[in-house]
């Protein structure tokens, strides 16, 4: 079935820098990646749709200058936190756009992103 | 407005008890409504899902109901067992683009 790879599983990082999410669609060409975010004891929030080859589209309330997403590829979509502060504290989830290869939705394993 | 609204938020059932979890929806272009689970640090799993053009479907232990009229749909799990205890939720989607998420419900299943 689809496998989706998201890298790093964790990452702590201080305030003020920038953190780089990659999610790479291991044996299918996703021309779209859906962002999550996932407080702790809360559901999943999406931040934004990433499609290949355009700009993304953020959710209401997102501010798309601090969570940046590139898709420059059918194979890889990146989520970069900058300039992060420790209210961006965060479980950070990519699930390719259903229905291409196992009629459903594939999520990365999750990033747990710690800003001190 | 495209919302899913899970209850509970929580519950706790006896090991072979029968835990289910409900979910209702607004927008009546949804047309998969899966059911994922998800255990502490772990991202969410799928266990089920269902097309509206199905009234119920069972694979093992876990059942959906949908019910399409009044725009609601459950998770059934029989014979609960301690490995259940996780958080599960419900969702929606329209021509699988984005997937919208219950509130989830954290089960307990008690030895």
């Amino acid at each position: 079935g689809a496998v989706v790879s998201q890298h790093p599983s964790w990452v702590i990082c201080k305030s003020g820098t920038s953190v780089k999410i990659e999610c790479r669609s291991l044996d299918f060409q996703a021309t779209t990646m859906f962002w999550y975010r996932q407080f702790p004891k809360q559901s999943l929030m999406l931040m934004a749709t990433s499609n290949e080859g355009s700009k993304a589209t953020y959710e209401q309330g997102v501010e798309k200058d601090k969570f940046l997403i590139n898709h420059a590829s059918l194979t890889l979509s990146t989520l970069t936190v900058t300039s992060a502060h420790p209210e961006d504290s965060s479980f950070y989830i990519c699930t390719q756009g259903g229905g291409v290869v196992n009629y459903g939705y594939t999520f990365g394993s999750g990033t747990r992103l710690t800003v001190v | 407005q495209q919302q899913v609204k899970q209850s509970p938020q929580s519950l706790i059932v006896q090991k072979g008890g029968i835990s289910i979890i409900n979910c209702a929806y607004e927008n009546t272009a949804f047309d998969y409504f899966p059911w994922y689970q998800q255990f502490p640090g772990k991202g969410p799993a799928l266990l089920i899902a269902i097309r509206p053009d199905v009234s119920e479907k069972k694979e093992g232990r876990f059942t959906i109901s949908f019910n399409k009229s009044a725009k609601q749909f459950s998770l059934h799990i029989m014979d609960s067992q301690p490995g259940d205890s996780a958080t599960y939720f419900c969702a929606a989607s329209q021509g699988f683009q984005k997937l919208v998420f219950g509130t989830g419900t954290r089960l307990l299943v008690s030895p």
